[in-house]
């Protein structure tokens, strides 16, 4: 059973706020991503790393921020919300690059 | 470009009624693809990987097989519980190994 948690799970803000949402595993994966997801979508890849100190973005354009300062923790922020922002983030690991993604339950992101 | 393609978008069937999901991929060097189940307001669980044209994967209900250009999850005499959304997702080959999503299937099974 993957150990991925994400918090808050639910978040309504207004423009130009600083947010930041919060993914942990206790798996000890090297590998972490961040997903935007849209109802009735496809995920979205928009942050990736590989390892402490490795970020890199994904295919989906997107103004926020990542970090990877410790394994288990990799954190997205964004600077100022608008409401374009609003969606469902979704955080995942793997143990590698070639081995299933284990997936968070998200933070809905509504931003007013 | 990789691309995913799931039918149909939504399918309800009585409960027992067993039927399959199609997933259609292109991919240019497949390293694996992925079958995730995601129920409303959760994240995917991981339900099977396939490597290989040919190989099949079971789990309770479900069965998940390959071919070079598609996949199937077969789920015979399914009940209510199984409704959810099933995704797929398939990785290619290549320094970034990337992974694509397809939209997914909404299932429902009435008692």
């Amino acid at each position: 059973e993957a150990d991925i948690y994400q918090t808050p799970r639910y978040l309504v803000i207004g423009t130009g706020k600083k947010i930041t949402l919060e993914c942990s595993q206790t798996m000890g994966h090297d590998k972490m991503y961040w997903y935007q997801q849209d109802p009735g979508m496809e995920l979205h890849l928009i942050h990736y790393s590989y390892g402490v100190n490795s970020t890199e973005k994904g295919d989906l354009s997107s103004e926020s921020t990542v970090s990877r300062i410790r394994t288990e923790h990799f954190p997205l922020t964004l600077e100022s919300a608008r409401p374009s922002h609003t969606s469902q983030y979704l955080c995942a690991s793997s143990e590698s690059g070639s081995q299933p993604q284990h997936f968070g339950d998200g933070t809905r992101l509504s931003i007013l | 470009e990789d691309q995913v393609t799931q039918s149909p978008e939504a399918l309800r069937l009585q409960e027992g009624e067993s039927s399959s999901l199609n997933c259609s991929y292109t991919v240019s060097g497949l390293r694996g693809l992925f079958w995730y189940r995601q129920d409303p307001g959760k994240g995917p669980e991981f339900l099977f990987t396939l490597y290989s044209a040919g190989e099949e994967k079971e789990k309770e209900r479900l069965k998940a097989t390959l071919t070079k250009k598609e996949s199937f999850l077969h789920i015979t005499a399914p009940k209510p519980e199984d409704s959810a959304t099933y995704l797929c997702a398939v990785q290619a080959g290549g320094g970034y190994q990337k992974v694509t999503f397809g939209t997914g299937t909404k299932l429902q099974v009435i008692p």
